[in-house]
């Protein structure tokens, strides 16, 4: 069964940088996925779409704060110099035949 | 400008039926997949339904399955979701989004299914 699984939560101070995970499940390792971006009362936003070698593309208008990698079964956004504004819930997803899925979410928070 | 305009959401009573449509703009609608995506009021995302570029493709959720109708039309780019048998548990806030990796997201219709 294909699972993208998420920390539900994070956090880090203004200026900082920090690393969210999403974790393909066993058999799907291979799977390129996305990341979204909800700020606090808005619709998602896409911001990347990472492939397994680590290649990643943004979506028109994301910053160079945002960046992807991957490793094994495992999908990385990291944002670095982080604002205010990038306090929001980040979900990943992925898409196969039959089928799209989305981790729970990550909430971070900037402190 | 790209965009995705969401339209049709609003209170309908448990049993009854509502048609979500979303409105095209800025891209080649007829080249792409689309999918409905729900938020329920404090949840995650949750995938409802994808169509391929020319409809021949249809996938539903298990939760809506025989219950939710999905379809197209490219002369009008125009994507729709007709709902039926609505239950509590459909209110949400309904999302349209272009292709796989969901690169583009309309700003959502709200559902409310409550007597």
């Amino acid at each position: 069964q294909l699972v993208l699984t998420q920390s539900p939560s994070a956090s880090a101070s203004l200026g900082a940088s920090v690393k969210l995970t999403c974790t393909l499940s066993s058999g799907h390792i291979t799977y390129a996925i996305a990341w979204h971006q909800q700020q606090p009362e808005k619709g998602p936003r896409y911001l990347m779409k990472i492939n397994t070698d680590g290649s990643h593309t943004k979506g028109d208008g994301i910053p160079d704060r945002f960046s992807g990698s991957s490793s094994g079964a495992e999908r990385y956004l990291t944002i670095s110099s982080l604002q205010s504004e990038d306090e929001a819930d980040y979900y990943c997803q992925t898409w196969g035949s039959g089928i799209r899925v989305f981790g729970g979410g990550t909430k971070l928070t900037v402190l | 400008e790209v965009q995705l305009v969401e339209s049709g959401g609003g209170l309908v009573q448990p049993g009854g039926s509502l048609r979500l449509s979303c409105a095209a703009s800025g891209f080649s609608f007829s080249s792409y997949e689309m999918n409905w995506v729900r938020q329920a009021p404090g949840k995650g995302l949750e995938w409802v339904s994808y169509i391929s570029s020319t409809g021949t493709t249809i996938w539903y959720a298990d939760s809506v399955k025989g219950r939710f109708t999905i379809s197209r039309d490219n002369a009008k780019n125009s994507l729709y979701l007709q709902m039926s048998s609505l239950r509590a548990e459909d209110t949400a806030d309904y999302y349209c989004a272009v292709r796989g990796e969901f690169a583009i997201w309309g700003q959502g219709t709200m559902v409310t299914v409550s007597s």
